[in-house]
C-alpha cells in the first residue's frame, strides 16, 4: 500500500521560504507512470493545486504561483519536496502531497494522498 | 483562465437523491474526477474518468459528464455522506483545476 507523509516546519515567518518534504513508502517515485504533486487548502476554504513533477525534475506549476514555487525530488530517499518563497499570511494552509496519475491528454487525478500538514505563516 | 463552478451547498433528507454539479469550459475536452472530503481529513477519490468508481466507492455514488457540465449523483444519500465534495479537471495546458467545493448536508 502506497503511503505518503508530509514533514516540515508548521510555522514560517512572513517573507521567508516554506519548505516541505513528502516521504513515499510502499512504492518508488522513480516511475514515469505517475507524477508527484502538492495541493493546499487554506483554513475553511477549498483545494488548490500547487504543482506536480516527475522524479526526473520535470515540473508544472499553477500559473499564479509559478514565480514563487520550486519542486525537487530525492530518488535516493524516495522523497519529493516543495519550496514556496516569499510567503504571506495568504499561504497559511494545510499542505497535502499526493500521487498523480499520468496525463496522456484528457486529464489526470490524485489517487493517493498524505494526511496533510498545517503550515501557518506568522508576521 | 479556466474555472470549475460548483454550488456552495446542497441539502437533502436521508434517502433522497443528492445532485452536485461542476461546470466549466475545460470539461468539454477533459475528464472530471470527484473527491469526498470529511472535515479534517485528506480528500478521498470517489469517481474517476467521469463515471468510474474505484474500489471502495459505494454504488449509490455515480458520475456523468455532458458538454461543459459534470454531475455527481448520490442515490439514497445517507447521513455518513455529509462532507465536502470537489470536482477536479484540467485545462488545455495541463494545469489541474479544482472546483470550489460543495458542502453536502444530509438531515
Amino acid at each position: 500500500q502506497l503511503l505518503l507523509q508530509e514533514s516540515g516546519p508548521g510555522l514560517v515567518k512572513s517573507s521567508e521560504t516554506l519548505s516541505l518534504t513528502c516521504g513515499v513508502s510502499g512504492g518508488s517515485i522513480t516511475t514515469f507512470d505517475f507524477q508527484w504533486g502538492w495541493i493546499r487548502q487554506p483554513p475553511g476554504k477549498g483545494l488548490e493545486w500547487i504543482g506536480s513533477m516527475f522524479h526526473t525534475g520535470t515540473t508544472s506549476f499553477k500559473s499564479s504561483l509559478r514565480s514563487r514555487v520550486r519542486m525537487s525530488a530525492d530518488t535516493s530517499r524516495n522523497t519529493f519536496s516543495l519550496r514556496l518563497m516569499s510567503v504571506t499570511a495568504n499561504d497559511t494552509a494545510v499542505y497535502f502531497c499526493a500521487r498523480q496519475t499520468y496525463d496522456w491528454g484528457p486529464g489526470a487525478y490524485f489517487d493517493a494522498w498524505g494526511q496533510g500538514i498545517l503550515v501557518i505563516v506568522s508576521s | 483562465s479556466y474555472e470549475l463552478t460548483q454550488p456552495p451547498s446542497v441539502s437533502v433528507s436521508p434517502g433522497q437523491t443528492a445532485t452536485i454539479t461542476c461546470s466549466g469550459d475545460a470539461l468539454a475536452r477533459k475528464y472530471v474526477f470527484w473527491y469526498q472530503q470529511v472535515s479534517g481529513q485528506a480528500p478521498v477519490l470517489l469517481i474517476y474518468v467521469d463515471s468510474r468508481r474505484p474500489p471502495g466507492t459505494p454504488y449509490r455514488f455515480s458520475g456523468s459528464r455532458s458538454g461543459t457540465v459534470a454531475t455527481l449523483t448520490i442515490d439514497g444519500a445517507q447521513v455518513e455522506d455529509e462532507a465536502d465534495y470537489y470536482c477536479l479537471s484540467s485545462d488545455s495546458s495541463a494545469q489541474r483545476l479544482f472546483g470550489a467545493g460543495t458542502k453536502l448536508t444530509v438531515l
